[in-house]
């Protein structure tokens, strides 16, 4: 079935960097963009970053752009979230999420999220 | 860019019918119809609920349904049922830089 695994959280101290894998499984990596979510404690959710399938369109929130980047590797079916300069206000489950639409589809399609993964937790302190 | 504008909490009796807001600007919901909404049961993985503004996906019971007026989105469940009870967000594309916004979250409860 469809599956997503991030990894590669842990505690890191402000100012750290800290870098975030999704393998994801059981459906054509390459044809889908990939989303990156993430949600503090006690807080709602916070959209981060954007990944066209191929990789050439990228988007950040402004709360994370410049510090962090988005990559993938088709190869791998791999999804990264590479994080530097890490605040205090970064502390929270990240989550990567599939987008619905496949390469073919319209553009928009890309911007609803269907497949989520479960998350892995930075903490900086 | 800021968060899409929702009520902190809506409640309603089984049964009953409620709405959930989600107010955004013309450069988000006002302009274009790539509205979604999702369903998070803390502890669980979010569920997308309705996309496109009003589309459903498979497996989703027709008690949800979606629309938009302006600058604000809206979902709508009708039949209340305790297994409702969760947070409610939706998210839109948008024209600014960042792309894509969340709005602030709706807490649903089922009296």
């Amino acid at each position: 079935q469809v599956q997503l695994v991030e990894s590669g959280g842990g505690v890191v101290q402000p100012g750290g960097s800290l870098r975030l894998s999704c393998a994801a499984s059981g459906f054509t990596f390459s044809s889908y963009a990939m989303h990156w979510v993430r949600q503090a404690p006690g807080k709602g959710l916070e959209w981060v970053a954007f990944i066209r399938y191929d990789g050439n369109n990228k988007y950040y929130a402004d709360s994370v752009k410049g510090r962090f980047t988005v990559s993938r590797d088709n190869s791998k079916n791999t999804l990264y979230l590479q994080m530097q300069s890490l605040r205090a206000e970064d502390t929270a489950a990240y989550v990567c999420v599939k987008g619905l639409g496949a390469d073919r589809d319209p553009f928009y399609y890309s911007y609803y999220m269907d497949v989520w993964g479960t998350g892995t937790t930075v903490t900086v302190s | 860019q800021s968060a899409l504008t929702q009520p902190a909490s809506v409640s309603g009796s089984p049964g009953q019918s409620i709405t959930v807001s989600c107010t955004g600007t013309n450069g988000d919901i006002g302009g274009y119809n790539y509205v979604s909404w999702y369903q998070h049961h803390p502890g669980r993985a979010p569920k997308l609920m309705i996309y496109g503004v009003s589309d459903r996906p498979s497996g989703v019971s027709d008690r949800f349904s979606g629309s938009k007026s302006g600058n604000t989105a809206s979902l709508t469940i009708s039949g209340l049922q305790a297994e409702d009870e969760a947070d409610y967000y939706c998210g839109s594309f948008t024209a600014y830089s960042t792309n894509y916004v969340f709005g602030t979250g709706t807490k649903v409860t089922v009296l």
